[in-house]
């Protein structure tokens, strides 16, 4: 069983839509972050996030972090074929030494 | 600063082969790792190193080994590879250990490896 799920797995949409991702799981965490993938390449991080419902803005990508801190969001408001990739979250968890990934939602925006 | 670098980009190996993944960062990061990127899996962590001479296994060791002789490289090795070690492998480094920080994870652009 995967810590971390994320939904939905893909999505395609057309340019100027808003949506949604999420990054679920049962367990709680220190802290997350969103990493986005272009195709042939690694992923770069956008953000973390550290609070129990602490909110992150980066131009029109709204980041939240469930208040338990065992789930967060992806809003991206007015989708541009450059947000097109692979979103992925990954969690620190206490007493592990490793940083854990899910498996991605992968975004196809469409002009 | 070309952050991290990974060669080759592309490999094709039969099965038996033993080759090396090459990976530096010129960032003096103290922390580097090797993940390996399988559809529907994610990124699923191989080996770290939290310093020259210092290494461990992650998630999924069993056929692979590193070294850390220096700061700045970090080499993956298959011994025998094996078709179940098709996937695409991403170096990444970090300043310092990331777990329980919030620290930045820097990717390399990745080698693609086939195993027939």
């Amino acid at each position: 069983t995967q810590l971390l799920e994320q939904s939905p797995q893909f999505l395609s949409i057309q340019e100027g839509e808003n949506l949604t991702v999420y990054c679920n799981s049962s367990s709680v965490f220190s802290s997350l972050q969103w990493y986005r993938q272009e195709p042939g390449e690694g992923p770069v991080l956008l953000v973390t996030v550290v609070t129990g419902g602490e909110v992150k803005k980066l131009k029109r990508l709204t980041f939240q972090f469930g208040d338990a801190r065992k789930d967060s969001s992806l809003h991206i408001t007015a989708a541009q074929p450059g947000d097109t990739g692979l979103y992925l979250c990954a969690v620190f968890v206490r007493g592990y030494q490793k940083v854990t990934f899910g498996t991605g939602t992968k975004l196809q925006v469409i002009p | 600063n070309a952050g991290v670098t990974q060669t080759p980009k592309f490999q094709v190996l039969k099965t038996g082969q033993s080759m090396t993944l090459q990976c530096a960062q010129d960032m003096n990061h103290e922390y580097m790792s090797w993940y390996r990127q399988d559809p529907g899996m994610g990124l699923r962590l191989i080996h770290y190193s939290v310093g020259a001479g210092i290494t461990d296994q992650g998630e999924v060791p069993n056929g692979y080994n590193v070294s850390r002789s220096t700061t700045e490289d970090f080499p993956l090795r298959l011994l025998s590879a094996a078709p179940s070690q098709t996937s695409v492998y991403f170096c990444a480094s970090s300043y310092s250990y990331p777990w329980g920080r919030q620290e930045t994870q820097y990717f390399g652009p990745g080698t693609r490896l086939l195993v027939l």
